[in-house]
């Protein structure tokens, strides 16, 4: 029972650099979620997709790509890394559109842009 | 706009007394709220909803809610509080679109649950 993964879980990087970040579950959820945590926000949305070729944004979503060419995976791209984009940043999924399912997270990466 | 909030960054209790984690939101229709607990160094980890039924709601790890529609609350308690509960205690309101709820959930600021022996 894999769950739901996420990788690198570390990563230090340089102002300006294009960071990857992955995330990986074996549910086959439709829904999956991209969040930033910081200290005195909670998490805020960045991304979200409905299913696979469908994403959209969320309340942050700025400096940030995302793709989904597989249900399974739905990579996070800083595509030039700022000091602001330090973060800690989850991935999420749901099953369906059932209103009452449970959003299930990723361990996490903790960024940190120098 | 739905959103909640949690007014405590942090609360302190002792082991074995009962803790309280406040949280309060606002939506514009019936809300379907949520906890989550994150560990150190671990992602977010599910405890209870409120959907609709009944106000005390119970879930994982010997924690309850209970929903007050009328104070607009969804307070989260324990009976005998653990060291082991010592967390970030976040509370979320699933987000309402213009269809009604949608799968986005909007969190709070979280609060930092200490459990003293």
């Amino acid at each position: 029972d894999a769950g739901i993964t996420q990788s690198p879980r570390y990563k230090i990087t340089e102002t300006g650099r294009q960071v990857t970040l992955m995330c990986h579950q074996t549910w086959s959820h439709s829904y999956m979620f991209w969040y930033r945590q910081d200290l005195g926000h909670g998490l805020r949305l960045i991304y979200y997709s409905a299913a696979a070729d469908i994403t959209d944004k969320g309340e942050v979503p700025d400096g940030y790509v995302v793709s989904r060419s597989k249900t399974e995976n739905f990579p996070l791209t800083l595509e030039s890394a700022t000091r602001s984009q330090t973060s800690v940043y989850f991935c999420a999924s749901i099953r369906a559109s059932g209103s009452t399912d449970t959003q299930y997270f990723g361990p996490g990466t903790r960024l940190t842009v120098l | 706009a739905q959103s909640v909030a949690q007014p405590e960054d942090q609360v302190n209790v002792a082991e074995g007394n009962p803790l309280t984690v406040k949280c309060t939101y606002s939506v514009s229709g019936n809300p379907y709220l949520f906890w989550y607990v994150q560990y150190p160094n671990r992602g977010l980890q599910f405890l209870l909803k409120y959907i609709t039924g009944d106000n005390l709601v119970k879930g994982s790890y010997g924690f309850e809610a209970e929903f007050n529609k009328s104070q607009t609350s969804f307070h989260l308690k324990k009976p005998s509080a653990l060291v082991s509960d010592s967390a970030l205690y976040f509370c979320a309101v699933r987000d309402l679109g213009y269809g009604g709820a949608t799968n986005k959930l909007i969190f709070g600021t979280g609060t930092l649950l200490a459990v003293q022996p």
